[in-house]
Protein backbone atom coordinates (compact mmCIF):
# COMPACT_ATOMS: atom_id res chain seq x y z
CA UNK A 1 0.00 0.00 0.00
CA UNK A 2 1.26 3.48 -0.80
CA UNK A 3 2.13 5.21 2.40
CA UNK A 4 4.34 7.14 4.60
CA UNK A 5 6.77 5.71 6.49
CA UNK A 6 9.18 6.95 9.63
CA UNK A 7 11.82 5.24 11.07
CA UNK A 8 12.57 4.64 13.61
CA UNK A 9 9.23 4.99 15.37
CA UNK A 10 11.35 5.53 18.76
CA UNK A 11 14.63 7.31 19.22
CA UNK A 12 17.17 7.96 22.66
CA UNK A 13 20.00 10.24 22.12
CA UNK A 14 22.03 11.76 24.52
CA UNK A 15 21.69 15.97 25.35
CA UNK A 16 23.93 16.91 22.72
CA UNK A 17 24.29 13.93 20.66
CA UNK A 18 23.53 14.43 16.71
CA UNK A 19 20.31 12.40 15.76
CA UNK A 20 18.49 11.99 12.07
CA UNK A 21 15.33 10.96 11.88
CA UNK A 22 13.99 9.38 8.46
CA UNK A 23 11.07 9.27 6.37
CA UNK A 24 9.72 8.24 3.08
CA UNK A 25 6.91 7.86 1.03
CA UNK A 26 5.60 5.88 -1.80
CA UNK A 27 3.16 8.33 -3.08
CA UNK A 28 5.01 10.24 -5.37
CA UNK A 29 3.83 13.34 -3.40
CA UNK A 30 5.83 16.71 -4.63
CA UNK A 31 5.69 18.09 -0.89
CA UNK A 32 7.12 16.36 2.03
CA UNK A 33 6.84 18.18 5.80
CA UNK A 34 8.41 17.73 8.94
CA UNK A 35 6.34 18.92 12.17
CA UNK A 36 7.14 18.78 15.75
CA UNK A 37 4.42 18.09 17.66
CA UNK A 38 5.14 17.94 21.96
CA UNK A 39 2.43 16.35 24.24
CA UNK A 40 -1.34 17.67 24.17
CA UNK A 41 -0.76 20.65 21.48
CA UNK A 42 -1.14 20.50 17.74
CA UNK A 43 2.07 19.91 15.33
CA UNK A 44 4.02 22.55 14.54
CA UNK A 45 5.75 22.72 11.47
CA UNK A 46 9.51 23.17 11.17
CA UNK A 47 10.17 23.05 7.12
CA UNK A 48 8.91 21.67 4.11
CA UNK A 49 10.43 20.62 0.95
CA UNK A 50 8.74 21.49 -2.43
CA UNK A 51 10.06 19.13 -4.69
CA UNK A 52 13.76 20.27 -4.57
CA UNK A 53 13.46 23.47 -2.48
CA UNK A 54 13.63 24.07 0.71
CA UNK A 55 11.57 26.35 2.60
CA UNK A 56 12.36 26.77 6.99
CA UNK A 57 9.89 27.91 9.14
CA UNK A 58 11.08 31.70 10.39
CA UNK A 59 11.03 30.09 14.12
CA UNK A 60 12.41 26.90 13.33
CA UNK A 61 15.61 26.96 15.48
CA UNK A 62 19.13 26.62 13.77
CA UNK A 63 19.67 22.92 15.49
CA UNK A 64 17.21 21.44 12.81
CA UNK A 65 18.59 20.78 9.52
CA UNK A 66 16.98 18.90 6.51
CA UNK A 67 17.99 16.86 3.90
CA UNK A 68 15.92 15.17 0.65
CA UNK A 69 18.05 13.41 -1.46
CA UNK A 70 15.16 12.26 -4.01
CA UNK A 71 11.65 12.28 -4.17
CA UNK A 72 11.16 9.41 -1.99
CA UNK A 73 13.19 10.44 0.83
CA UNK A 74 13.60 13.17 3.86
CA UNK A 75 15.68 13.18 7.14
CA UNK A 76 15.64 15.56 9.92
CA UNK A 77 18.95 16.11 11.27
CA UNK A 78 18.90 17.61 15.12
CA UNK A 79 22.78 18.72 15.59
CA UNK A 80 22.76 18.83 19.51
CA UNK A 81 19.59 18.20 20.51
CA UNK A 82 18.46 19.24 24.20
CA UNK A 83 15.78 18.40 26.49
CA UNK A 84 13.32 20.40 25.22
CA UNK A 85 13.81 18.93 21.73
CA UNK A 86 12.25 15.77 23.20
CA UNK A 87 8.62 15.53 21.06
CA UNK A 88 7.08 13.53 18.57
CA UNK A 89 8.66 14.59 14.96
CA UNK A 90 5.68 13.68 12.54
CA UNK A 91 6.39 13.71 8.30
CA UNK A 92 3.88 14.69 6.06
CA UNK A 93 3.12 14.45 2.31
CA UNK A 94 1.10 16.30 0.02
CA UNK A 95 0.56 16.92 -4.10
CA UNK A 96 -0.06 19.97 -4.07
CA UNK A 97 -1.52 21.92 -7.30
CA UNK A 98 -4.78 19.01 -7.45
CA UNK A 99 -7.05 21.54 -5.55
CA UNK A 100 -7.93 18.77 -3.54
CA UNK A 101 -4.38 18.79 -1.11
CA UNK A 102 -4.46 17.20 1.96
CA UNK A 103 -1.45 15.87 4.05
CA UNK A 104 -0.59 12.29 4.44
CA UNK A 105 1.51 11.66 7.61
CA UNK A 106 3.74 8.62 8.83
CA UNK A 107 3.18 6.81 12.03
CA UNK A 108 5.71 9.63 13.60
CA UNK A 109 8.85 9.16 15.59
CA UNK A 110 9.28 9.76 19.42
CA UNK A 111 12.20 11.43 21.02
CA UNK A 112 13.86 10.58 24.08
CA UNK A 113 16.40 13.29 25.09
CA UNK A 114 18.74 11.98 28.08
CA UNK B 1 -4.33 36.41 11.90
CA UNK B 2 -5.27 32.59 10.81
CA UNK B 3 -7.12 30.93 13.65
CA UNK B 4 -8.85 27.37 14.26
CA UNK B 5 -10.71 26.65 17.76
CA UNK B 6 -12.30 24.01 18.61
CA UNK B 7 -14.51 22.47 21.21
CA UNK B 8 -15.45 20.69 22.86
CA UNK B 9 -11.93 20.53 24.52
CA UNK B 10 -12.90 17.00 25.49
CA UNK B 11 -15.97 15.35 25.46
CA UNK B 12 -16.40 11.42 27.30
CA UNK B 13 -19.32 9.53 25.69
CA UNK B 14 -20.86 5.71 26.22
CA UNK B 15 -20.33 3.61 23.78
CA UNK B 16 -23.11 3.34 20.70
CA UNK B 17 -23.96 6.95 21.68
CA UNK B 18 -23.60 9.78 19.06
CA UNK B 19 -21.38 13.41 19.24
CA UNK B 20 -20.98 16.40 17.40
CA UNK B 21 -17.79 18.07 17.46
CA UNK B 22 -17.39 21.87 16.41
CA UNK B 23 -14.61 23.77 14.62
CA UNK B 24 -14.44 27.94 14.22
CA UNK B 25 -11.96 29.27 11.88
CA UNK B 26 -10.42 32.68 10.91
CA UNK B 27 -8.24 31.43 8.07
CA UNK B 28 -7.96 33.56 4.95
CA UNK B 29 -7.86 32.76 1.79
CA UNK B 30 -9.55 29.81 2.46
CA UNK B 31 -8.73 26.54 0.66
CA UNK B 32 -10.10 23.52 2.05
CA UNK B 33 -11.07 22.08 5.67
CA UNK B 34 -9.92 18.63 6.93
CA UNK B 35 -10.78 16.72 9.35
CA UNK B 36 -8.27 14.55 11.31
CA UNK B 37 -8.20 11.44 14.03
CA UNK B 38 -5.47 11.33 15.62
CA UNK B 39 -4.55 8.13 17.86
CA UNK B 40 -1.91 8.78 21.58
CA UNK B 41 1.19 8.29 19.61
CA UNK B 42 0.53 8.11 16.35
CA UNK B 43 0.29 9.92 13.64
CA UNK B 44 -2.87 12.04 12.01
CA UNK B 45 -5.36 9.99 9.81
CA UNK B 46 -7.39 12.04 7.25
CA UNK B 47 -11.47 11.48 7.63
CA UNK B 48 -13.21 13.88 5.65
CA UNK B 49 -11.76 17.29 3.05
CA UNK B 50 -14.28 19.80 2.15
CA UNK B 51 -13.59 22.60 -0.21
CA UNK B 52 -15.65 25.79 -0.22
CA UNK B 53 -18.20 24.17 -2.60
CA UNK B 54 -18.91 21.33 -0.29
CA UNK B 55 -20.88 21.52 3.17
CA UNK B 56 -21.04 18.01 3.55
CA UNK B 57 -18.71 14.64 3.86
CA UNK B 58 -19.38 11.35 4.86
CA UNK B 59 -17.13 8.67 5.64
CA UNK B 60 -18.62 5.88 7.29
CA UNK B 61 -19.44 6.81 10.80
CA UNK B 62 -18.48 10.39 10.67
CA UNK B 63 -19.98 12.89 8.73
CA UNK B 64 -19.09 16.39 8.54
CA UNK B 65 -20.05 19.88 7.65
CA UNK B 66 -19.01 23.19 6.20
CA UNK B 67 -20.61 26.28 6.35
CA UNK B 68 -18.29 28.58 4.61
CA UNK B 69 -20.62 31.57 5.15
CA UNK B 70 -20.08 31.42 8.66
CA UNK B 71 -16.55 29.52 8.54
CA UNK B 72 -17.92 26.51 10.99
CA UNK B 73 -17.15 23.24 10.56
CA UNK B 74 -18.63 20.07 12.68
CA UNK B 75 -17.56 16.50 12.59
CA UNK B 76 -20.71 14.11 13.75
CA UNK B 77 -20.33 10.70 15.08
CA UNK B 78 -22.72 7.96 14.97
CA UNK B 79 -23.26 4.87 16.87
CA UNK B 80 -19.50 5.17 18.66
CA UNK B 81 -17.00 2.71 19.17
CA UNK B 82 -14.37 2.21 22.02
CA UNK B 83 -11.56 2.39 19.22
CA UNK B 84 -13.09 6.64 18.33
CA UNK B 85 -11.45 7.20 21.51
CA UNK B 86 -8.88 9.75 19.96
CA UNK B 87 -7.92 13.05 19.70
CA UNK B 88 -10.05 14.65 16.66
CA UNK B 89 -7.92 17.84 14.25
CA UNK B 90 -9.74 20.17 12.68
CA UNK B 91 -7.30 21.86 9.73
CA UNK B 92 -7.67 24.30 7.55
CA UNK B 93 -5.55 25.23 4.44
CA UNK B 94 -5.01 28.50 3.52
CA UNK B 95 -4.10 29.21 -0.57
CA UNK B 96 -0.54 29.30 -1.00
CA UNK B 97 2.12 27.77 -3.20
CA UNK B 98 2.14 25.10 -0.87
CA UNK B 99 -0.14 23.12 1.46
CA UNK B 100 0.25 25.76 4.39
CA UNK B 101 -2.28 24.22 7.05
CA UNK B 102 -3.37 25.82 10.55
CA UNK B 103 -4.04 23.17 12.75
CA UNK B 104 -6.66 23.15 15.64
CA UNK B 105 -6.45 22.46 19.32
CA UNK B 106 -8.27 18.78 18.91
CA UNK B 107 -10.84 17.91 20.54
CA UNK B 108 -10.00 14.73 22.59
CA UNK B 109 -12.77 12.03 22.86
CA UNK B 110 -13.08 9.26 25.36
CA UNK B 111 -15.27 6.80 24.53
CA UNK B 112 -15.87 4.11 27.48
CA UNK B 113 -18.05 0.67 27.67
Amino acid sequence: DAMVIQNPRYQVTQFGKPVTLSCSQTLNHNVMYWYQQKSSQAPKLLFHYYDKDFNNEADTPDNFQSRRPNTSFCFLDIRSPGLGDAAMYLCATSRVGTGQETQYFGPGTRLLVL
Amino acid sequence: KNQVEQSPQSLIILEGKNCTLQCNYTVSPFSNLRWYKQDTGRGPVSLTIMTFSENTKSNGRYTATLDADTKQSSLHITASQLSDSASYICVVSAQTSYDKVIFGPGTSLSVIP
